[in-house]
């Protein structure tokens, strides 16, 4: 399976600034998701990012506050813009290897004072 | 309906012991249901999948059991041991590629 880098591992921002979260992996990679996952709580799709393409986002999520680049086949990053304690979760950054399986970085954990 | 439903929220076994959690689906184009598990700080890890075309797969001491008639999926994890301790989370897909649609979770306690 591929393995996925995200950075940073976790960080603490205050109230109304933006944060850029880095997703690499080691392979060239069909699909990379962003996904929301909030303490104690399931996945929540954010966004799919395309190659050369503009990011489709889910229900709920604008590329206002979320938006999304994807430069090549291997890295991908998440902003979350205008931040405010809603947004305090974990930011999980997903692929599609080989078209089957779905595998997950180990996540940022972000808090928003 | 791109729902999964997973129970329990919770469960405490024994170790060596017989964990069971259960997801039910309501879309019949899902063709696609994996498990993940997950400990603290970390991201969701593949378990182990299944397609519709076999009943039941296993892997280990996890095995899958699958019920198309019932739109229903089961992990079955034997032999219980306290490092299975972790959140484990079913899901589903429907063409390859497309979003997985999560369930609630299941927080597995193995008590040594």
């Amino acid at each position: 399976s591929a393995v996925i880098s995200q950075k940073p591992s976790r960080d603490i921002c205050q109230r109304g600034t933006s944060l850029t979260i880095q997703c690499q992996v080691d392979s060239q990679v069909t699909m990379m998701f962003w996904y929301r996952q909030q303490p104690g709580q399931s996945l929540t799709l954010i966004a799919t990012a395309n190659q050369g393409s503009e990011a489709t986002y889910e229900s709920g999520f604008v590329i206002d506050k979320f938006p999304i680049s994807r430069p090549n086949l291997t890295f991908s990053t998440l902003t979350v813009s205008n931040m405010s304690p809603e947004d305090s979760s974990i930011y999980l950054c997903s692929v599609t290897y080989s078209g089957q399986s779905q595998h997950f970085g180990d996540g940022t954990r972000l808090s928003i004072l | 309906q791109q729902q999964v439903k997973q129970s329990p929220q919770s469960l405490i076994v024994q170790k060596g012991g017989i964990s069971i959690i259960n997801c039910a689906y309501e879309n019949t184009a899902f063709d696609y249901f994996p498990w993940y598990q997950q400990f603290p700080g970390k991201g969701p890890a593949l378990l182990i999948a299944i397609r519709p075309d076999v009943s039941e797969k296993k892997e280990g001491r996890f095995t899958i059991s699958f019920n198309k008639s019932a739109k229903q999926f089961s992990l079955h994890i034997m032999d219980s041991q306290p490092g299975d301790s972790a959140t484990y989370f079913c899901a589903a897909r429907g063409t390859s590629g497309s979003r997985l649609t999560f369930g609630e979770g299941t927080q597995l306690t193995v008590n040594p």
